[in-house]
Parts: C-alpha cells; structure tokens; sequence
C-alpha cells in the first residue's frame, strides 16, 4: 500500500466556492501528478511536478491550480467550482530514477469525489 | 492518433473461472505497457510492466501478454476471486520525448459472483 493520502475523500459543494484538494505523501517522491476521472472514462492528466517550486499543465485543459511548496505537498485549488468540475480527482507520485520517466511507476492515492451543486 | 482500447467494457464471471482481458493500442513510439487495478473509490495499483522484448509477465494469478508487432496486449486471471472484482486498467507509454507520455484505457470493469 503506497502512503499517499488524499483529503477530503469526498466533498458536496456549491457553484461558486472556492475548494482545495489536499495531496501529500510520505515516500519522498520527487513527482507528483493530478489526473481527472470520470466515471467509466480514462484518467486524465490536468497537472504535474517534478520538484519544489516545478508545476506544469498536464494534457486535459483544466481550471484548476496547482502549488508545490513541499516535497510532499500537492494542493488543487478550484477559484470558483461548476457543475461541470464534478469528477473524481486522483493524485499519484513516483520516485525519482535513473531510467526514463515513462518507466517510472505511479502510486495513487484513493481519490476525491467531487460533487458541484 | 495514439489511443488505448480496450475490451470489453465490463465482464461478469462467476468465483473460480478464468478470465481475459483485451487492451489494443496505437501508441507509436512504444516504450512500455502496464496494467492497473482500480477498487471502487480507490486509485490505480500496479499490476504489471512490461517492455517490447517482453511476452508475457506474472503477478500471482495474474499474467499479461504483449504482442509487440500486432500491438496487442492481454490479462490473463486465473481462479478468480471475488477480491478480483475492479476496473482493470491498460496504460501505454510512448517514448517520444523524455517526458514519456502515458495513454490511458477506459478499464474493463469485472464482477466476480458467488
């Protein structure tokens, strides 16, 4: 079981507010990443990290935002939730290596439901 | 286009049989393919990784098969279990840049009955 951890598990919220989906993880990994899912559909990447003070936007156009301040700390932030925001939101992280990037295997967290209202 | 497929979208089989799951790709170049599980309300485990030299893999009652040239790749469950029951996952990196993009199948879901 990879030590990543996800809050909240699952948040109801309405249109307009401003919400942050906490990520953080305990094994050191340099990488971290945030993928959008919804249901019966592939993960999408919206956002990821390859250190401290390094974010990038993933392949899905996403409104949200991202920080890296701490190794193990990956926050999204939504300015104002929609609607169309709902989705489950998973964040993964893997360790840094000395083959290529794409070898690289992602531990995920369990993932937060989103609901907007 | 680079795109995973994979089949069938969603699978019933009853505790003890065995089962095949399809993953088709197109990503070109190809670097490696692996294959998650996904529990309900949880994220993706890996299951396996497997590079274009290898044809097939094992992870307990799990095995995966690549066919490099026909781009096609397979999980094989044996004796299933109703711990089995998940969305399994076909993921597929291209080795175009250093970056390595990972492509991501739709899951087969699968339901083991009693």
């Amino acid at each position: 079981e990879a030590d990543i951890y996800q809050t909240p598990r699952y948040l109801v919220i309405g249109t307009g507010k401003k919400i942050t989906l906490e990520c953080s993880q305990t094994m050191g990994h340099d990488k971290m990443y945030w993928y959008q899912q919804d249901p019966g559909m592939e993960l999408h990447l919206i956002h990821y990290s390859y250190g401290v003070n390094s974010t990038e936007k993933g392949d899905l156009s996403s409104e949200s935002t991202v920080s890296r301040i701490r190794t193990e700390h990956f926050p999204l932030t939504l300015e104002s939730a929609r609607p169309s925001h709902t989705s489950q939101y998973l964040c993964a992280s893997s360790s840094e290596s000395v083959l290529a990037w794409s070898w690289e295997t992602q531990y995920f967290g369990p993932g937060t439901r989103l609901l907007v209202l | 286009k680079n795109q995973v497929e994979q089949s069938p979208q969603s699978l019933i089989i009853l505790e003890g049989k065995n089962c095949t799951l399809q993953c088709n790709y197109t990503v070109s170049p190809f670097s490696n393919l692996r294959w998650y599980k996904q529990d309900t309300g949880r994220g993706p485990v890996s299951l396996t990784i497997m590079t274009f030299s290898e044809n097939t893999k094992s992870n307990g009652r799990y095995t995966a098969t690549l066919d490099a040239d026909t781009k096609q790749s397979s999980l094989h469950i044996t004796a299933s279990q109703l711990s089995d029951s998940a969305s399994y996952i076909c993921v597929v990196s291209d080795r175009g840049s250093t970056l390595g993009r990972l492509y991501f199948g739709r899951g087969t879901q699968l339901t083991v009955w009693p």
